[in-house]
This record gives structure tokens, sequence and C-alpha cells, in this order.
């Protein structure tokens, strides 16, 4: 099947900087990506939709200039959560659609855990 | 909105013993219910799904029936095995709501003792 990785697993950060995460469909071409955030004891929210050469599509609440998401081609996506504080401290995870709909069937990324102290 | 509420966890089981997951939903119009599975270290995916009132998913011995009249898709397995160990996610797919989105539940940990 269809394969999503991404890099790194988890990371742990200061408060105030940046940090990278990023999503790769690995045997297929993605030109969407979905990036979900989860809570402890919570379910996965949708925060955005990644669109490849075109700007990313957010959902209410979500700070765009906060989380910047760069869909550089079709089998990577990037999010970078800018200035990071511990409320951002998270389970982030990405996900592609195998096919060109995007309501085709999800491949899901294996989660990258961001600590923020 | 369109939400979905699971049982909580965890939930231990010995090897054998029957497995209910419950989960409810709520929605406008018809949605697409689904069933995923994280196994430790890996990425969401997807169990079984159902498209329309009384239909069935099914797979690896899991199942689940839609069932609109109680806006439920309980996830069942007559016998589970150690290596059901995960965590599964109930989630709906509304077209006419929720912008088409899956919509996910809490998860439940499931872990089965030999």
């Amino acid at each position: 099947g269809a394969v999503v990785s991404q890099h790194p697993s988890r990371v742990i950060c200061k408060s105030g900087t940046s940090v990278k995460i990023e999503c790769r469909s690995l045997d297929f071409q993605a030109t969407t990506m979905f990036w979900y955030r989860q809570f402890p004891k919570q379910s996965l929210m949708l925060m955005a939709t990644s669109n490849e050469g075109s700007k990313a599509t957010y959902e209410q609440g979500v700070e765009k200039d906060k989380f910047l998401i760069n869909h550089a081609s079709l089998t990577l996506s990037t999010l970078t959560v800018t200035s990071a504080h511990p409320e951002d401290s998270s389970f982030y995870i990405c996900s592609a659609p195998l096919g060109a709909g995007r309501y085709n069937e999800q491949f899901f990324g294996p989660g990258t855990r961001l600590t923020v102290l | 909105g369109d939400s979905v509420t699971q049982m909580e966890g965890p939930v231990t089981l010995s090897e054998e013993a029957f497995l209910t997951i419950n989960c409810t939903y709520t929605a406008t119009g018809y949605p697409s219910l689904f069933w995923y599975v994280q196994y430790p270290g890996e990425g969401l995916q997807l169990l079984l799904k159902a498209t329309k009132a009384d239909d069935k998913g099914s797979n690896k011995g899991f199942e689940a029936t839609y069932r609109k009249e109680t806006t439920s898709f309980h996830l069942e397995k007559g016998s589970v095995q150690v290596s059901d160990s995960a965590v599964y996610f109930c989630a709906l797919r509304n077209y006419g709501g929720s912008q088409g989105n899956l919509i996910f539940g809490k998860g439940t940990k499931l872990s089965v003792k030999p």
C-alpha cells in the first residue's frame, strides 16, 4: 500500500524557536496533503490542507502565520511551527489521499511528537 | 457541527475474548463511517468503512454495521489476538457538511494479553 513518512518522529525545542516537520509520500504523488494535530486524549483535529503549487487552506482558528505550510513538490509537504510555545506541544500527523481526489482513501504518517520547553 | 464519540479506553482483554468498541456520531445528512487502526509507531490505517445505512464493513475479522436509527457504528471482533493491540479511531466523512473532511473520535486503546 501507499506509504507516508514523517520526520522527525519526535522533537524537543526551546520556547521561541521554530521547528520544521516533513511529510513525504514515498511511493505515490500527492497534490494534496492534510495536517492534523492531536492533543492528549483528544481527537485528531484537521489544521490545514496543503496544496502543491498553491497556498494552504487553514481551518478556522488555526493561525497561518504560526503554522507555515509549504508543499514544494508532489511528494513533500512541510509544516513549520514558528516561535513555538509550550501550548504548541502536541502530536502532529500528516496524511495524503491516493490519487487525484481529496476524498480518496487517506494514508497517514506515523506522527511527530513536538515538546516545547 | 459533526462529531464522533467513542468509548474511552484503555480496554484490556485476554486473547480470544470478544471485543466491542462503541462509536456514535452526530451529523447532518448521510455521512460515510470509518474505523482506523494505529499500531505502535505506525500511521493510522483504514480498517473498514461503510457508506450507507445498514452497510456492514468488515476486515481482518473486525466488523461494524452502520446503524442510522441509533447513529452508531460499533466495532466488533469475535476473538481478539495479541496482534490486535493498537489504538482504534472511529471517524466520519460528511460530504454535505464539514466540507467532506474526516472527523475523528478520540481513539480507544486496546491491549490484548496472552
